[in-house]
């Protein structure tokens, strides 16, 4: 069956501008959840999405939001980019979110100039 | 808070040679572990995973136990190949605590794998 789906896969914006991710997950799959990864900072949790309402959400300022659809696909959006902002941003489906393991995505990467 | 720690690397082995990669972990309720494996260019993929105290967790070669006593999840491997040359993360996922942890995984800082022919 399709793994976890992300698109695009590589973007390129400029500071201050806003940019939507797309994760699309495994067929079945309810829980999405969002992670960055940075060389400084690891892979840090951004926020998870069960039945499009959000159950969880990581340290993060506001400008990082999500969104999940009645057909459990979901977005990130992030308003007024920052260098720091620059990642690879994964996402992640589980069947409940429960002890089975996540299953990821190839990733966003995201470099802000 | 909850949290994992690796071994730093990056651990450089020969071919054939045995691995070991270090995780421990603190956690406040009975946590699953996992490890999962990034290659270069992509995402994680999950290697293998053990959901409570003593379960040993396995695939393509890859062990781990989950040590509650130690509360560690050291990932072993007999023989290591060139294709495992990878960065590994030891993660937890800690329901039991509460909501504030659902669908969050919690990993360590990565330990890359070098290996040479």
């Amino acid at each position: 069956k399709a793994g976890v789906t992300q698109t695009p896969r590589y973007l390129i914006k400029t500071r201050g501008q806003q940019v939507t991710l797309s994760c699309s997950p495994i067929s079945g799959h309810r829980s999405v959840s969002w992670y960055q990864q940075t060389p400084g900072q690891g892979l840090q949790f951004l926020f998870e999405y069960f039945s499009e309402t959000q159950r969880n959400k990581g340290n993060f300022p506001g400008r990082f939001s999500g969104r999940q659809f009645s057909n459990s696909r979901s977005e990130m959006n992030v308003s007024t980019l920052e260098l720091g902002d620059s990642a690879l941003y994964l996402c992640a489906s589980s069947l409940k979110s429960d002890r089975g393991g996540y299953t990821f995505g190839s990733g966003t990467r995201l470099t802000v100039v | 808070g909850n949290s994992v720690t690796q071994m730093e690397g990056p651990v450089t082995l020969s071919e054939e040679a045995f691995l070991t990669i270090n995780c421990t972990y603190t956690a406040t309720g009975y946590p699953s572990l996992f490890w999962y494996v990034q290659y270069p260019g992509e995402g994680l993929q999950l290697l293998l995973k053990a959901t409570k105290a003593d379960d040993k967790g396995s695939n393509k070669g890859f062990e781990a136990t989950y040590r509650k006593e130690t509360t560690s999840f050291h990932l072993e491997k007999g023989s290591v190949q060139v294709s495992d040359s990878a960065v590994y993360f030891c993660a937890l996922s800690d329901h039991s605590s509460g909501p504030g942890n659902t669908g969050k995984l919690i990993f360590g800082q990565g330990t890359t794998l070098q290996v040479k022919p």
